[in-house]
């Protein structure tokens, strides 16, 4: 069964500029989520969508960041104008979505440097 | 709101030595709990879980019982490889919330041979 795929690896960019991030979850899996981890940090919840609807996005920072799912399988999660404290590594996760509590997989993840 | 709170790091073991690594919570509900792990170079993947209290979640050789009592799930293994060298992070999810998973810092175990 493939995995979490993410894309790019790795980003550097300069401050205000913008960029994107794309996620594509295990096959069939309805809850898609996408983390920031800071270095030192754990992994901290941005948004978390359910099919092509949003769930939680108390998080995220709107006037800058934005994401969608629009087909409620791939999401895009973009930043505009990105700052130096945006330097993190991007986590996308998915799950089946049924509401038992089940795993959460997570992608590979996308180093983010803001210079 | 929710949080987890993890032993500071990084930890340094001579293999065979014996592993705890310390994980409390705090939350409203009745919380899942998790540890994930982190080997270099790689993404995070669950080693094990618990969702109820006096649930052992195990794998691997390592155990976590879940401690409502001391809202606590601590990490053990009682015999430690090189290959166990990685990041841990202790999480929960709240039950009947939105299942979003709350991490703590993470902790970097380092096994010499």
């Amino acid at each position: 069964e493939a995995g979490v795929a993410q894309s790019p690896r790795y980003k550097i960019i300069e401050k205000r500029q913008s960029v994107a991030f794309w996620c594509n979850p295990i096959s069939g899996h309805a809850t898609l989520y996408w983390y920031q981890q800071i270095l030192g940090q754990g992994p901290k919840l941005l948004i978390q969508f359910q099919n092509n609807g949003v769930v939680d996005d108390s998080q995220l920072p709107k006037d800058r960041f934005s994401a969608e799912r629009l087909k409620g399988v791939d999401s895009t999660l973009k930043i505009q104008p990105a700052k130096l404290e945006d330097s993190a590594v991007y986590l996308c996760a998915s799950s089946l979505g049924d509401g038992s509590q089940e795993t959460q997989y997570f992608g590979p993840g996308t180093r983010l440097l803001v210079l | 709101g929710d949080s987890v709170t993890q032993m500071e790091g990084p930890v340094t073991l001579s293999e065979e030595a014996f592993l705890t690594i310390n994980c409390t919570y705090t939350a409203t509900g009745y919380p899942s709990l998790f540890w994930y792990v982190q080997y270099p170079g790689e993404g995070l993947q669950l080693l094990l879980k618990a969702t109820k209290a006096d649930d052992k979640g195990s794998n691997k050789g390592f155990e976590a019982t879940y401690r409502k009592e001391t809202t606590s799930f601590h990490l053990e293994k009682g015999s430690v490889q090189v290959s166990d060298s990685a990041v841990y992070f202790c999480a929960l999810s709240d039950q009947g919330g939105s299942e979003k998973l709350v991490f703590g810092k993470g902790t970097k175990l380092t096994v010499n041979p």
